[in-house]
């Protein structure tokens, strides 16, 4: 098993919808939780950033950390054309200097 | 600052020839980190350096891959010799103070084919 799963995708909303992204991992030692985006060609780039639980919003993009369940969440609201890229969840634990890439949700906002 | 810096941003080989990746880091970042991407594996580690100095190796995937950081400006990736299963898109990103509370940079990557 994987230490962070994610769903793959492809995943293809309307604009104007609110899209859920998710991931689960398995090691409770995790508490700093991030997203990244990557436009087709391009690195990926860092989107939000939490640490332990709780929420954490920037404008349209909504981050949620359950760590109890471990279970982390992006929401966008009013998605547009240009949110279209992969995002890719990361982790990792107290002291690590590691990140643990989640395979990244493809996602395509259709105009 | 324009960013981590990659090159070749594409590379073509045959199977057994040696492939040289070079990575120029953000001024001044201490971290450099070596990343692979496969559509079926996803985004792994494979090394990564404080201060130049190799502090896990542990995601490189055999005796075929090097990686060396001889100054804070420059860090290369060899896979000697190449395998059609190493094709992939590799990343160099850098970071200062690791990637626990600071920002990874990445660099746009270079996609490798082995034929």
């Amino acid at each position: 098993q994987k230490e962070v799963e994610q769903d793959p995708g492809p995943l293809s909303v309307p604009e104007g919808a609110i899209v859920s992204l998710n991931c689960t991992y398995s090691n409770s030692a995790f508490q700093y939780f991030m997203w990244y985006r990557q436009y087709s060609r391009k690195g990926p780039e860092l989107l939000m950033y939490t640490y332990s639980s709780g929420n954490k919003e920037d404008g349209r993009f909504t981050a949620q950390v359950d760590k109890s369940s471990k279970y982390i969440s992006l929401f966008i609201r009013d998605s547009q054309p240009s949110d279209s890229a992969t995002y890719l969840c990361a982790m990792t634990d107290q002291g690590a200097q590691k990140l643990v890439f989640g395979q990244g949700t493809r996602l395509t906002i259709n105009p | 600052d324009a960013g981590v810096i990659q090159s070749p941003r594409h590379e073509v080989t045959e199977m057994g020839q040696e492939v040289t990746l070079r990575c120029k880091p953000i001024s001044g970042h201490d971290y450099l980190f070596w990343y692979r991407q496969t559509m079926m594996r996803g985004l792994e580690l494979l090394i990564y350096f404080n201060n130049n100095v190799p502090i896990d190796d542990s995601g490189m995937p055999e005796d075929r891959f090097s990686a060396k950081m001889p100054n804070a400006s420059f860090s290369t990736l060899k896979i000697q010799p190449s395998e059609p299963r190493d094709s992939a898109v590799y990343f160099c990103a850098s970071s200062f103070g690791g990637g626990t509370n600071e920002k990874l940079f990445f660099g746009s990557g270079t996609q490798l084919s082995v034929l």
